[in-house]
């Protein structure tokens, strides 16, 4: 297994479909955050859960709801999304907050298409 | 507050040359600065930070970089590049506990 899992790898769905995406780390870290990225556009914090409470939310619209049951799974909850919300959504997780190496692990993405 | 400046969209190299990519970054105190690397289809890794001490940092797969106090610059250099050095470079920045701050990119291609 790889250090970050996320699935799917891409997602097609409607604007008035509910799915989810799925991040699971095996690195026993005890922080996970959800990036957006967009095309040329800088990445986009979009949550941070620490120890399984959430630290950041970074003004993201109330349709993407994220849920961490434990350390080592997140998700990313969608419903009534917007054409503009397509991207690759990147998970990542860290050995406690970035403060301390600053170094944070990447799963592949989840590539999303709203139509 | 806090930011990152990648100037160069899209840089493209011959394979065997010299590389240098650009990054500048806004910030009050000390920064700790970070390159990462996004490979086709894949997530962002790690190459190089700087947090204190020495300004020229090495990375893995060759890359260094050197931070410039007064030219608020931490760009990242290669001696020689490898086909398989294209990809996607992000300049980041430590914003807060919880918080890294990422440029927008430079997309490298390598020319054969």
């Amino acid at each position: 297994e790889t250090g970050v899992t996320q699935t799917p790898r891409h997602l097609v769905m409607g604007m008035t479909n509910k799915k989810s995406l799925k991040c699971e780390q095996h690195l026993g870290h005890n922080a996970m955050y959800w990036y957006k990225q967009s095309a040329k556009k800088p990445l986009e914090l979009m949550f941070v859960y620490s120890l399984e409470e959430r630290v950041e939310n970074n003004s993201v619209p109330s349709r993407f709801s994220p849920e961490c049951p434990n350390s080592s799974h997140l998700f990313l909850h969608l419903h009534t999304l917007q054409p503009e919300d397509s991207a690759l959504y990147l998970c990542a997780s860290s050995q406690g907050l970035t403060s301390r190496t600053g170094e944070l692990f990447f799963g592949e993405g989840s590539r999303l298409t709203v139509l | 507050a806090q930011s990152v400046t990648q100037p160069d969209i899209h840089i493209t190299v011959s394979e065997g040359a010299s590389l240098e990519l650009r990054c500048n970054y806004s910030y009050g105190a000390t920064p700790y600065l970070f390159w990462y690397v996004q490979s086709p289809g894949q997530g962002l890794q790690l190459l190089l930070k700087y947090f204190s001490g020495d300004t020229l940092v090495q990375g893995i797969k060759g890359f260094e970089a050197e931070f410039k106090r007064s030219q608020s610059s931490f760009n990242l250099r290669k001696p020689s590049v490898h086909w398989s050095d294209a990809a996607e470079y992000f300049c980041a920045v430590y914003s807060s506990a919880s918080k890294i701050i990422f440029g927008s990119g430079t997309r490298l291609s390598i020319r054969p």
